[in-house]
């Protein structure tokens, strides 16, 4: 079955930067995208932005361009989301999901960054 | 772009049928049938519930139905039961940009 496996909780200082991997298995990691979506306590969701898993092209949301880098390892068949220039605005918990056409069909666990000095 | 409009909450008792609404534009909402729902529990990743508009995933509850008018996107939970206590959020897909719901909070009286 789908799986999207994410790595652990986070704990970074004030201006630090912070790389959230997303393991990806039972099936073919480069037939579609991965999209980066982040949820700040007792908020909404909120798009981060996504990467072409096939040829590694990228697109990010406004708020987040030149903080945010996204790649992927076909190898290993894992995607990574950096960001940057971390603020106590960016404690969060950051998910990855599979793009199925215009609807997310599998999402990771979430892995928590807590961002406090 | 701003986040789908979305009631806070909505609270209904067992057996009742509720409507969450999703008001978006129509430059979203509005142009495509490409809004989904997700459920959501306390510390758990979303579920999807509904795709493009009124689809339902294989396993989802039949008491769930989506419908749009105009950009409006609406989520109905018919024969509420204890276990739709959750958050709910919708989401527009435009040109690779997505766009979600403020989330509304559903609690089961």
């Amino acid at each position: 079955q789908v799986q999207l496996v994410q790595s652990g909780a986070e704990v970074k200082k004030p201006g630090a930067s912070v790389r959230v991997s997303c393991k990806a298995s039972g099936y073919t990691f480069s037939v579609y995208y991965i999209y980066w979506v982040r949820q700040v306590p007792g908020q909404g969701l909120e798009w981060m932005g996504r990467i072409n898993c096939n040829s590694g092209g990228t697109n990010y949301a406004q708020k987040f361009q030149g903080r945010v880098t996204m790649t992927r390892d076909t190898s290993i068949n894992t995607a990574y989301m950096e960001l940057s220039r971390l603020t106590s605005d960016d404690t969060a918990v950051y998910y990855c999901a599979r793009l199925q056409q215009n609807w997310f069909d599998s999402w990771g666990q979430g892995t928590l960054v807590t961002v406090s000095s | 772009q701003s986040a789908l409009t979305q009631p806070a909450s909505v609270s209904g008792s067992p057996g009742q049928s509720i409507t969450i609404s999703c008001t978006g534009t129509s430059s979203d909402v509005g142009a495509y049938n490409y809004v989904s729902w997700y459920q959501q529990y306390p510390g758990k990743a979303p579920k999807l519930i509904i795709y493009e508009v009124s689809n339902r995933p294989s396993g989802v509850s039949n008491r769930f139905s989506g419908s749009k008018s105009g950009n409006t996107a609406s989520l109905t939970i018919s024969g509420l039961q204890a276990e739709d206590e959750a958050d709910y959020s919708c989401s527009s897909y435009t040109s690779s940009i997505i766009l979600f719901g403020t989330g509304t909070k559903v609690t089961v009286l």
